[in-house]
């Protein structure tokens, strides 16, 4: 089974400096997606950014950017010019192609100082 | 453009009675509607989803099922609540076929609490 895993519970950084945040996933698939939420305290769930595997270019949605390893199976959020509505839960997630399931890494609590 | 609601927002309900959380989506037909749990400090759990009116799939066998009455409609119930049902509940919707970017669009989410 797919799992993934982020490896920082919390996170934080100055506002207007650059943070990374890293996730790891473990799958023998070939076609797959990832994404990246995030979940600010209303709690509802917003795309940051999509990677489809098939494509080497690494996704940006101008602040938001990934690093995207395929053979290390990485796929880091870097978010640049943090601002203080970045502060939030986020989560990465991975879908397989053809399947309906997202699977989800436990989060990474960020926090944006002024 | 489209937009899911989901209703209601929060929900106190005592041990044993039923649960019914309900999400619309609007400005699409025939999505793909999905139903997460998020337990406190976790993420998320997919429970169930629906291709298609009357189509349900389970993915974790429990005390909760669910129904698509209506193409943008899909219900989540209980007859009988449990301690372990109280959670964040979240509807996701997606678009299927040709033009489908495999996304999952999620909507305010419910959070009930069980006593």
């Amino acid at each position: 089974a797919q799992t993934v895993t982020q490896s920082q519970p919390e996170m934080s950084v100055q506002e207007a400096e650059t943070v990374t945040l890293s996730c790891t996933y473990d799958t023998s698939e070939s076609d797959y997606y990832l994404f990246w939420y995030k979940q600010p305290p209303s709690r509802q769930m917003i795309l940051v950014i999509r990677q489809e595997a098939y494509k080497q270019q690494n996704a940006t949605e101008n602040r938001f950017s990934v690093n995207f390893q395929k053979a290390a199976k990485s796929f880091s959020l870097k978010i640049s010019d943090s601002q203080l509505g970045d502060a939030a839960m986020y989560f990465c997630a991975y879908n397989q192609g053809g399947s309906e399931k997202l699977v989800f890494g436990k989060g990474t609590k960020l926090t944006v100082n002024p | 453009s489209q937009t899911i609601h989901q209703w209601p927002a929060t929900l106190v309900q005592p041990v044993g009675s039923p649960l019914s959380l309900e999400c619309t989506v609007e400005g699409t037909s025939n999505p793909n509607l999905y139903w997460y749990r998020q337990a406190a400090g976790r993420g998320l759990q997919l429970l169930f989803y629906s291709v298609g009116i009357g189509q349900i799939s389970s993915e974790v066998p429990q005390n909760l099922s669910a129904s698509r009455p209506q193409d943008r409609q899909f219900i989540l119930s209980s007859k009988k609540l449990l301690l372990s049902d109280s959670g964040f509940y979240l509807c996701a919707w997606r678009l299927w076929g040709s033009g489908s970017t495999d996304t999952q669009y999620f909507g305010p989410g419910t959070r009930l609490t069980v006593l």
